[in-house]
């Protein structure tokens, strides 16, 4: 089983609708977790983390963390074409100082 | 807001060579990190700094070596480059608290050996 999991596309969703991208993590202790974007050939960028269980809000994004199911989610409302990238999930690694564990990223489509 | 340069986006390297990739961050963050990224294989951990001339193994340490000398660098040093070593590669800074805290990610070096 990898460490943390996701699921990796593409997941094509219309413009102005609300994308979901989910993850999970098998190390129970794990205490941070961080959504990145990652465009093509870019490196990644932070879009937000969150450290408590239930959802955490920043614009058009929504993280959602849920420990007892070792689960944490990505909402986008009200996508837009500029959103097509791939988002990777990020959980540090118990024990690990502050090293963390990256997934391998889901690939997000926004049509038009 | 947090800077992390990387001294070079595209590097082209022959087998053997002996490589040199450096890394820059400016918000005084005690952590610096090397990746490298594969397409399926995500972001694999290369080695860890916590502090100066303090390093750590990560996942994938085999013919990487690294020195951080000063806070604000962090090189990643290819002893004798191969071609399985083509790859791009990322830095990324955070500060060191008792749990992981977010990284920052320079813009990354795409090496290819030949």
């Amino acid at each position: 089983q990898k460490e943390v999991e996701q699921n990796s596309g593409p997941l094509s969703v219309p413009e102005g609708a609300i994308a979901s991208l989910n993850c999970t993590y098998s190390d129970r202790g794990s205490q941070s977790f961080f959504w990145y974007r990652q465009y093509s050939g870019k490196s990644p960028e932070l879009i937000m983390f969150i450290y408590s269980n239930g959802d955490k809000e920043d614009g058009r994004f929504t993280a959602q963390l849920n420990k007892a199911s070792q689960y944490v989610s990505l909402l986008i409302r009200d996508s837009q074409p500029s959103d097509s990238a791939t988002y990777l999930c990020a959980v540090n690694r118990w024990g690990g100082g502050n090293k963390l564990t990256f997934g391998t990223g889901t690939q997000l489509k926004v049509e038009l | 807001d947090v800077k992390v340069t990387q001294s070079s986006r595209y590097l082209v390297k022959r087998t053997g060579e002996k490589v040199f990739l450096e890394c820059v961050q400016d918000m005084d963050h005690e952590n610096m990190f090397w990746y490298r990224q594969d397409p399926g294989l995500g972001l694999r951990l290369i080695y860890f700094s916590y502090d100066v001339k303090m390093k750590e193994k990560g996942d994938i340490p085999e013919g990487y070596s690294v020195s951080r000398e000063k806070k604000e660098r962090f090189s990643l040093i290819l002893e004798s480059a191969s071609t399985n070593q083509t790859s791009m590669y990322l830095c990324a800074s955070s500060l060191r608290t008792d749990r992981g805290r977010e990284q920052y990610f320079g813009p990354g070096t795409r090496l290819t050996v030949t």
